[in-house]
């Protein structure tokens, strides 16, 4: 298996609830990685887990909220966002730690905040 | 920060031309790497080149880094339509006891058309 695999593909939600967004990959990976990209720019990271554990959090709102249950799932967890948190979030993974390899991404999951 | 600047923004060509498209940085890094979106969708790993690497090679891509003046150039030779998409070059970094990041620059929009 040598893909990353991102659910949903597309949310709706409001502003008053409480969604989550998954992420799995099974090639054994042991660093994480959720990147947020509006249209026509390019993605900015958001969080890196490497061997599960938050090791980088780039000044993202506490309404964002990450979670990294095993070494092959990574979270995240939304509340209370607002319209302009629509964009298209997408995971990735490398196997070492960030930066010394490509990365493998998933196809996104593109959030609309209402 | 990180992010570089791609040059061109947009690039059209015929199929059968080459593209060629610029990137340049501001900090030391260990590797760039380049990777090609479509439609606004996952990002797909191209090729990566470590920072005491010059020139690498793979399929119709050829990536050249100079590190001295902090730029790369991504090359592909007789396009084809399939080729269409953004470009985005990414540099990497290890960050000691944190494991790294990838930060991507603007991106070259390429339109190739048939």
């Amino acid at each position: 298996d040598t893909e990353v695999t991102q659910t949903p593909k597309h949310l709706v939600m409001g502003m008053t609830n409480k969604k989550s967004l998954k992420c799995e990959q099974h090639m054994g990976h042991r660093a994480m990685y959720w990147y947020k990209q509006k249209a026509k720019k390019p993605p900015e990271l958001m969080f890196v887990y490497s061997y599960e554990k938050l090791s980088i959090n780039e000044s993202v709102p506490s309404r964002f909220s990450p979670e990294c249950p095993n070494s092959s799932l990574l979270n995240l967890h939304l509340h209370a966002l607002q319209p302009e948190d629509s964009a298209l979030y997408l995971c990735a993974s490398s196997q070492g730690p960030g930066g010394l390899g490509g990365y493998t991404f998933g196809s996104g999951t593109r959030l609309t905040v209402v | 920060s990180q992010q570089g600047e791609e040059d061109p923004q947009a690039l059209s060509i015929q199929e059968g031309e080459n593209a060629t498209m610029n990137c340049s940085y501001k900090t030391s890094i260990n590797n760039l790497q380049w990777y090609r979106q479509n439609s606004g969708r996952g990002l797909v790993h191209l090729i990566l080149i470590r920072s005491n690497e010059r020139e690498k090679h793979s399929g119709r891509l050829r990536v050249t880094l100079d590190t001295s003046k902090k730029s790369s150039s991504l090359l592909i030779t007789a396009s084809r339509a399939a080729d269409t998409a953004s470009y985005f070059c990414a540099t990497g970094l290890a960050i000691y006891n944190q494991g790294g990041k990838l930060i991507f620059g603007q991106g070259t929009e390429l339109s190739v058309k048939p």
